[in-house]
């Protein structure tokens, strides 16, 4: 079964803008990650946030953790064409990390 | 980190046929895993790739139908069996190294068409 569920499942912004994704899980984690995928390729490990971390920053990107309601959000800051990709958090469960449905970011030039 | 590669990148297959797919690893690693993402979906997993054993698969996916070898800890293969167009997806390897099991890293995905 799916773990993590990504809100919204799409997001159009304009190139400069931030972006904003969250992600919310159902049971207790040791941590959360997200990943981006360009265009059906493979994905890239973007950030790693443990179950004791509330917040977490990597370059342009910032991950904030709230176990408390099972959620988490990733933001991009002046996002650039580039950035366009589907995003996808995951949990670790059962000794395997369960993918949620990803959000699919479309910056606007 | 890891350099994964896999072949072949893309293929268009008939139905009732097979095709292979192979992982293959630039370092040894302790995981492999292999995904099936179908269009426009999220990542479900097929199976753990065990070496020098048999895969350990999840609910839905069977040996028959997804046979995969690991004869080291670099290479993985994965096998589409009697292939119909509900097997149209990309399938992805992905493994975890010695530098811990939080981290995945993936292959650039195998994509498949089936006729």
């Amino acid at each position: 079964s799916q773990q993590g569920e990504e809100d919204p499942q799409a997001l159009s912004i304009q190139e400069g803008e931030n972006a904003t994704m969250n992600c919310s899980y159902k049971t207790s984690i040791n941590n959360l990650q997200w990943y981006r995928q360009n265009s059906g390729r493979g994905l890239v490990h973007l950030i790693l946030i443990r179950s004791n971390e509330r917040e977490k920053h990597s370059g342009r990107l910032r991950v904030t953790l709230d176990t408390s309601k099972k959620s988490s959000s990733l933001l991009i800051t002046a996002s650039r064409a580039a950035d366009t990709a589907s995003y996808f958090c995951a949990t670790d469960g059962d000794d395997k990390i369960i993918f949620g449905k990803g959000t699919r970011l479309h910056i606007l030039p | 980190s890891a350099v994964i590669s896999q072949k072949p990148s893309r293929d268009i297959c008939q139905r009732g046929t097979s095709l292979t797919i192979q992982c293959q690893v630039d370092s040894q690693v302790t995981m492999m895993f292999w995904y099936r993402q179908q269009p426009g979906q999220s990542l479900t997993l097929i199976a753990t790739a065990n070496q020098g054993s048999e895969a350990t698969y999840e609910s839905g996916f069977v040996i028959d139908k997804f046979p995969i070898s690991r004869p080291n800890l670099t290479f993985s293969t994965l096998t589409v069996s009697n292939m119909s167009p509900e097997d149209s997806s990309i399938y992805l390897c992905s493994v975890v190294g010695w530098w811990g099991q939080e981290t995945q890293y993936f292959g650039p995905g195998t994509r498949l068409l089936v006729l």
